[in-house]
């Protein structure tokens, strides 16, 4: 699977958007980007996942780039139950392959 | 519809015992997959079992063990317990024969190994 770099840490103000990039500039043609993120203790909840086209679910927004080498994760309006380590994977489906955790991206939203 | 269920919630264990964790799978779904969360860490990838079988791991030792049974649900075991083994263990689930695998994890059992 292709290796994604994501900032250490962002902060965002509550009610605001929350825009959270991943780079994935190794990734080839059949491989998904899949975001989760994991709130304090608890196990990593699915957020969303797309191959090229931008996608939307009641939680978040993705949005890929045309060559498919960075993505961005949008929550629309934050609010402090999302502060949360947000993982970006990018994985072939269908695969059973495992899911490789890197660092994340750890948002604190602020009030 | 219940998601994915792990027990017991907390285990305190000595060095050398065994453990058994349990999943139980989301609704409809198959296939359960096994990760360890090291404090500070991000989740690592133990095994996935599929048909009662194990069909991928990751890089654990072999005391590291698993079982899944008819109704999908599944267990970790863990023998000869060592200090480093204390982590957060997580299970997912996933449908295998669906267009999309995604996975969806339990809460997590926290082991403590004294």
């Amino acid at each position: 699977d292709a290796k994604t770099t994501q900032p250490t840490s962002m902060d965002c103000a509550e009610g605001r958007a929350a825009n959270l990039p991943c780079n994935h500039s190794t990734i080839s043609g059949n491989e998904y980007v899949y975001w989760y993120r994991q709130i304090h203790s608890q196990g990593p909840q699915y957020i969303i996942h797309g191959l090229k086209n931008n996608e939307t679910n009641e939680m978040a927004s993705l949005i890929i780039t045309e060559d498919r080498k960075s993505s961005t994760l949008i929550l629309p309006h934050a609010t402090l139950r999302d502060t949360a380590v947000y993982y970006c994977i990018v994985r072939v489906t269908n695969s059973g392959y495992a899911l490789n955790f890197g660092k994340g991206t750890s948002l604190l939203v602020t009030p | 519809d219940a998601g994915v269920t792990q027990s017991p919630t907390h285990l305190i264990k000595t060095r050398g015992q065994q453990v058994t964790l349990r999943c139980s799978p989301k609704s409809g779904h198959d296939t359960v997959s096994w990760y360890q969360q090291a404090l500070g860490q991000g989740p690592q990838f133990i095994f996935q079992y599929y048909e009662e079988e194990e069909r991928q791991r990751g890089n654990f030792p072999d005391r590291f063990s698993g079982h899944q049974f008819p109704n999908y649900s599944s267990e970790l075991n863990v023998n000869a317990l060592l200090l480093g083994d204390s982590a957060l263990y997580l299970c997912a689930s996933s449908w295998t024969s669906g267009v999309q695998e995604t996975q969806y994890f339990g809460p997590g059992t926290r082991l403590l190994v004294l």
